[in-house]
């Protein structure tokens, strides 16, 4: 059983590019959560979501950042404009259900932005 | 609001000696609570979780954290440190008390583990 795959793992952007990155959940999860890790700092949540829908995007910045997980495929964080405040560590989660279930991490996407 | 506090961000040990780092969270409801290990340009692995029952919860490479509900603790604790254990590890809560909220963890900012030969 594959785990959460991520891609790319590297992503370099110039300010005011969009970048797109992917996430596959482990088979059989439908639930998919995405946190951004900034350096020397801890993982903030950014968005959950589970197929076709966002149940919470309370960590999501209210501009430029979206994400979707669509019926068919990986789910997409997508980021328009960056700037180089963007440039983070992007980890995608999956579970199989919510809370008390464990999150399983994909090995994430470095987005350096120039 | 949930939040998780790590107290210490370095934590340097020998090897083979004892380590604890330090978990406490602050909720109105007592969390779901995962301690994960991230080693350098990876993603997290989880060590262990507490859900519901037995409050001394046992994990892989040795690793063990105990639940204390009266001081809103969630330790991490391995008796004996191996170089292999060097890496940076989050603790982090679930939301146990329902709503919209109810799937996102709540990480603290981490603690990096030095283990010296």
């Amino acid at each position: 059983n594959a785990g959460v795959m991520q891609n790319p793992r590297h992503l370099v952007r110039r300010r005011g590019q969009e970048a797109r990155l992917r996430c596959s959940p482990m088979k059989g999860h439908s639930h998919v959560y995405w946190y951004r890790q900034l350096p020397e700092e801890g993982l903030k949540f950014m968005v959950y979501l589970q197929k076709e829908n966002i149940i919470d995007e309370s960590g999501m910045p209210k501009e430029r950042f979206s994400a979707e997980f669509p019926k068919e495929g990986p789910s997409i964080l997508r980021i328009q404009q960056v700037v180089r405040g963007d440039s983070a560590a992007y980890f995608c989660a999956s579970s199989p259900g919510t809370s008390r279930n464990e999150q399983y991490f994909g090995p994430g996407t470095r987005l350096t932005v120039t | 609001a949930q939040s998780v506090t790590q107290l210490g961000s370095h934590v340097s040990v020998s090897e083979g000696a004892l380590v604890l780092l330090r978990c406490n969270y602050s909720s109105s409801v007592p969390p779901y609570l995962f301690w994960y290990v991230q080693y350098p340009n990876q993603g997290l692995q989880l060590l262990l979780k507490y859900t519901t029952g037995a409050t001394l919860v046992k994990g892989i490479n040795g690793f063990e954290a105990e639940f204390k509900k009266s001081e809103t603790s969630f330790h991490l604790t391995k008796p004996s440190a191996h170089m292999s254990d060097a890496a940076e590890y989050f603790c982090a809560a679930g939301n146990n008390a329902g709503g919209t909220s109810y799937g996102k963890l709540t990480f603290g900012q981490g603690t990096i583990l030095t283990v010296h030969p």
